[in-house]
């Protein structure tokens, strides 16, 4: 298996514009988290989806973030407008059949936002 | 609330060594604790995962340990490698906010 599959890798924008973020989640797999890491605040949940219906999204820090998982092999995550403090690496990840099971992170979005 | 803290933030030691790293949560109600490694510029590998009812976990020279109780968990390192030279996460999955929380990382270097 490929393994979780982020794009694009790198996404450097100006304030105000759009910004989406993509994730394909390993085939099987019935439980999907977008994550969000910065140095100051370090690693946080900001939505999770199980078989693609949002579950949890109290981590989305305000209405400019939305998501979304139209199919089992795919979700977005939407940035409208982008403000410099949404600088940060953006991951997904998935599990097999349990939010408490092992999840298994993609390689991230490096999101600079000038 | 949930908080996970590790300590310390940082650790160099050489090549060799046997190592502990430290995880300590406030709430007791979890289902399982699980250590990752991150790798600069990369995601997140799991390592081991814990559940609440186990004590400790084996894989390789890694050992991880849990003491519910107490909150705490340790990871331990056998003959450390410049290869395990990563940043190391503690993660728990809770009863009440089912999510996973995360501590800062501890960011361990391994000298040659």
């Amino acid at each position: 298996d490929a393994g979780v599959i982020q794009s694009p890798r790198h996404e450097v924008t100006e304030m105000g514009q759009e910004v989406t973020l993509r994730c394909k989640p390993i085939s099987g797999h019935d439980y999907l988290f977008w994550y969000r890491q910065t140095m100051m605040r370090g690693l946080e949940l900001l939505i999770y989806f199980n078989n693609n219906v949002p579950i949890d999204d109290s981590g989305m820090p305000e209405d400019r973030f939305s998501a979304k998982m139209p199919n089992a092999s795919f979700s977005t995550l939407k940035i409208q407008p982008s403000e410099p403090r949404d600088s940060a690496v953006y991951f997904c990840a998935s599990s097999r059949h349990s939010g408490v099971e092992t999840q298994y992170f993609g390689p991230g979005t490096r999101l600079l936002v000038l | 609330k949930q908080e996970v803290t590790q300590i310390p933030a940082a650790l160099s030691v050489p090549e060799g060594e046997n190592l502990v790293l430290n995880c300590s949560f406030t709430d007791s109600a979890i289902y399982n604790l699980q250590w990752f490694r991150q790798d600069p510029g990369k995601g997140l590998t799991s390592l081991l995962l814990i559940q609440s009812s186990q004590r400790e976990q084996t894989s390789g020279r890694l050992n991880a340990s849990l003491d519910k109780s107490s909150g705490r968990s340790t990871l331990y390192i056998a003959a450390s490698q410049p290869g395990d030279s990563a940043t190391y996460l503690c993660a728990v999955w809770g009863q009440g906010a089912q999510k996973l929380v995360f501590g800062q990382g501890t960011r361990l270097t391994i000298n040659p």
